[in-house]
Formats: C-alpha cells, structure tokens, sequence
C-alpha cells in the first residue's frame, strides 16, 4: 500500500497568515502516461464529512476560495491556504487515488494562534 | 447532491449490520462508489468501492472476507454488509461517489457504528 505522511501533525497559524501543509507518499502517484498527479486534499470541520479542496494536486474544486492552493508533484506535496480565515479551523487530508486502497495521510489539525 | 447514510447501530462482537447509502440529486450509476471510515476523533480510512455496473469490488485487507459491498442503481443506493464485526470496526461509515479512480465528492454525513458488547 501507498503510505502517506502529512506534517506537520499539528500547527498554529495567526490569522491573515500563511498555513503550510505537507504530505508526502511513499511512491510515486504522478502517472507518466498522463503526466497527473493522483493527489486530493480535504478539509473535515469538526461534525461534518470531509469536503473536497484540490484534486489532481493543484486544482482547486468549484467554490474553494483561492486562498486555498496545492502544489507538488511525484511524492512530495503541499497545501497552502494563505491569508488565514477564522473559518479555515479544521483537519486537513491528502489522499492517493493512484493506487487501490486508496490511502490518507494521518491528518494535520490547523489552529487559530 | 446529497448523499444520506443509514443503518448504523450498536451491535454485538461477531454480529452483523447492513449500511445503505441512498442518493438524491443526482444519479449514482455513473459513478464508481466507495466506503470510507473514520474511527470518532481519527483519521479516514478508505474500505471498499465499487465500479459503477457493480461487476467490480475491492476492499482493504482488514476488511476483506467479511463486509460485502454492492448497489442497487434502479434504487439510486449503495450498500455495505458488515459481517463478522469487530470492535476495531466502530467507525463513523462514510459513502462518496467518483468518477473511476479519481478523488471522493461529496461525502454522506455518515453513520456511526458501534461494535460493543
């Protein structure tokens, strides 16, 4: 299986700055054939299901403010969500959807400092 | 599009249980459709899918042999039967739908199932 590893765990961002996330795969998820990156992040708000943010690792999903933007490619990727709102208080995932079982990162929780 | 699960519970070790996942909005039988859970205050875990004829399953290793996923198009819902459950197997089950081996959206709110004796 493809394991995924966000960091940090955790971190605590001010608001109106800039929010780091990184996941990293154990193997490639970029298809050469295609030249995509089988990458999706999600954010889950506590009681709710995760949303959909970014896919093919640097599109963003209709609706998702432009603050929020995925770069990477191969195994190492980042979620970056600058200009922090108060409402961006979640638990973000990434997700392999290169190989079945698709697989999750463990989570990164993001505060408010 | 939303998408409403149900047929969670409470049941015993060594029982089982059958989670619906019933779609309005939008038709399902386009879509290849998954189970996803989420141990209450964990990360997600991905279970099992389906490809959009229901001809084609996989699941993860920890699942295989006893949950049974499969769907009903006419009926716009997709099941999961969870046989043999365990206690590591109480989770919040979540469906999503996508378009083959792509990314999950929406997700269902989820349903909770409890293994306890």
């Amino acid at each position: 299986d493809i394991v995924m590893t966000q960091s940090p765990d955790s971190l605590a961002v001010s608001l109106g700055e800039r929010a780091t996330i990184n996941c990293k795969s154990s193997q490639t998820v970029l298809y050469s054939s295609n030249n995509k990156n089988y990458l999706a992040w999600y954010q889950q708000k506590p009681g709710q299901p995760p949303k959909l943010l970014i896919y093919w690792a640097s599109t963003r999903e209709s609706g998702v403010p432009d603050r929020f933007s995925g770069s990477g490619s191969g195994t190492d990727f980042t979620l970056t969500i600058n200009s922090l709102q108060a409402e961006d208080v979640a638990v973000y995932y990434c997700q392999q959807y290169y190989r079945t079982p698709s697989t999750f990162g463990q989570g990164t929780k993001l505060e408010i400092k | 599009l939303q998408l409403v699960e149900s047929g969670g519970g409470l049941v015993q070790p060594g029982g089982s249980l059958r989670l619906s996942c019933a779609a309005s909005g939008f038709t399902l039988s386009g879509y290849w459709m998954h189970w996803v859970r989420q141990v209450p205050g964990k990360g997600l875990m991905w279970v099992s899918r389906i490809n959009s004829e229901g001809t084609s399953t996989s699941y993860a290793d920890s699942v295989k042999g006893r949950f049974t996923t499969s769907r009903d198009n006419a009926k716009n819902t997709l099941y999961l039967q969870m046989n043999g459950l365990r206690a590591e197997d109480t989770a919040v089950y979540y469906c999503a739908p996508s378009f083959e081996a792509e990314w999950l959206d929406p997700w269902g709110q989820g349903t909770l199932v409890t293994v306890s004796s």
